[in-house]
């Protein structure tokens, strides 16, 4: 079956540090990729998808490039801020019988202190 | 607009009780789809909802069950509680579905306590 696998956290950087969250996934045919974020005490938002291979997702600064040859789906910031700290997570559904089925890792807590 | 919204926020149960929550999707939106998260399993897909139907179901056992109305407002029920069941509960809506990369919108869940 689907499966999504994050870096192990938590992660504790300084602002203006660069952020890196690994995130790989198996799945069969060609997948949806996903970054999910969540605030305390909030649900989850979506931070930035791609739908294909080499796709480059973005959003306020944070970016991830669909690779397929690697399964890999890596989320990056330049320079972090405290206001980033949050529960991310990385999630796929997958062309054929997803439906409203997403697929998650099991997340990554980003704590960033000024 | 207005985002998914869920009901209650809070519930505190004992266990071999039975609970209902509640999910209103964002208006036009047909599909919701309901998991659970816990520190230890993270977040498990239950169940999705289209049309008042079924499409598809996570690996919980049938005490675990849901329903969508003609508005496309949902519930779902969990039967004879137990400890474990402890969790917040997510819903979220999309226009049809995750498939070919659509969004999908979460409300800020319900927290079930289980005693």
């Amino acid at each position: 079956g689907n499966s999504v696998t994050q870096m192990e956290g938590p992660v504790t950087l300084s602002e203006e540090a660069f952020l890196t969250i690994n995130c790989t996934y198996t799945a069969t045919g060609y997948p949806s990729l996903f970054w999910y974020v969540q605030y305390p005490g909030e649900g989850l938002q979506l931070l930035l998808k791609a739908t294909k291979a080499d796709d480059k997702g973005s959003n306020k600064g944070f970016e991830a490039t669909y690779r397929k040859e690697t399964t890999s789906f890596h989320l990056e910031k330049g320079s972090v801020q405290v206001s980033d700290s949050a529960v991310y997570f990385c999630a796929l559904s997958d062309g054929g019988t997803s439906y409203g089925k997403l697929t998650f890792g099991q997340g990554t807590i980003l704590t960033v202190h000024p | 607009k207005a985002g998914v919204t869920q009901t209650p926020r809070y519930l505190i149960k004992t266990r071999g009780q039975q609970v209902t929550l509640s999910c209103s999707p964002i208006s036009g939106h047909r599909s919701v789809s309901w998991y659970q998260q816990t520190p230890g399993q993270g977040l498990q897909f239950l169940f999705e909802y289209f049309s008042e139907t079924q499409r598809n179901k996570g690996n919980f056992p049938g005490r675990f069950s849901g329903r969508q109305f003609s508005n496309s407002r949902s519930e779902m029920n969990v039967s004879t509680l137990e400890l474990g069941d402890s969790a917040l509960y997510l819903c979220a809506s999309s226009l049809q579905g995750v498939s070919q990369g659509n969004e999908q919108f979460f409300g800020p869940g319900t927290r079930l306590t289980v005693l």
